[in-house]
């Protein structure tokens, strides 16, 4: 399953809202994760099962979407949130991540 | 809290062989899945591996079918990732991460610091 997010950067400032897509070649229903990565740091998790927001993540991020096409959203940008983002299917294996969104200050 | 810390990445040349080991702490390893993922220097993530929490079951990326081999020692907490017949485009930080559930969730709710593995002649 081939995954496609865009746009693959995006330039922002701070108190922004700012929207991350992520299309997936064939439906996988609500199976999808999103993580964030900072320069030199593993991902860390935000999202899960499309929806879900990962424990001691800020209510700023949200996740939305269902089949094919997904969104990240972060409302009023702080400034810890520029990094890098990913999306991952879990419906199947090989699992298969995005090419990743990097958000840069604007 | 929950630890993973890889270890093993080092220098080799190509067609040479490498063990990885993720050392995990805080929660009860043996109910979880595990993972290892690897990021190419300066490009995205690629999922490698997954094992069940019990070993049962292992899945590989197309990438390293039949090259790599995933496992895990639940009475010592680690998991393992032998890379054979190494190449070039195996170069990447080699992340562990843990699976939400016994191994089925295919969610990486917590992830090392990442090892090393160059790959050059």
């Amino acid at each position: 399953i081939q995954m496609t997010q865009s746009p693959s950067s995006l330039s922002a400032s701070v108190g922004d809202r700012v929207a991350i897509t992520c299309r997936a070649s064939q439906s996988i229903s609500g199976y999808l994760n999103w993580y964030q990565q900072k320069p030199g740091n593993a991902p860390n998790l935000l999202i899960y099962t499309a929806s879900n927001l990962q424990t001691g993540v800020p209510s700023r991020f949200s996740g939305s979407g269902s089949g094919t096409d997904f969104t990240l959203t972060i409302t009023s940008l702080q400034p810890e949130d520029f990094a890098t983002y990913y999306c991952q299917q879990a419906y199947s294996t090989p699992l298969t991540f995005g090419g990743g969104t990097k958000v840069e200050i604007k | 809290q929950v630890q993973l810390v890889e270890s093993g990445g080092g220098v080799v040349q190509p067609g040479t062989s490498l063990r990885l080991s993720c050392a995990a702490s805080g929660f009860t390893f043996s109910s979880h899945g595990m993972h290892w993922v690897r990021q190419a220097p300066g490009k995205g993530l690629e999922w490698v591996a997954v094992i069940a929490h019990d070993g049962t079951n292992k899945y590989y990326a197309d990438s390293v079918k039949g090259r790599y081999t995933i496992s895990r020692d639940n009475s010592k907490t680690t998991l393992y990732l032998e890379t054979n017949s190494l190449r070039a485009e195996d170069t990447a930080v080699y992340y562990c991460a843990r699976d939400l559930s016994t191994g089925g969730s295919y969610i990486f709710d917590h992830w090392g610091q990442g090892t090393l593995v160059t790959v050059s002649s």
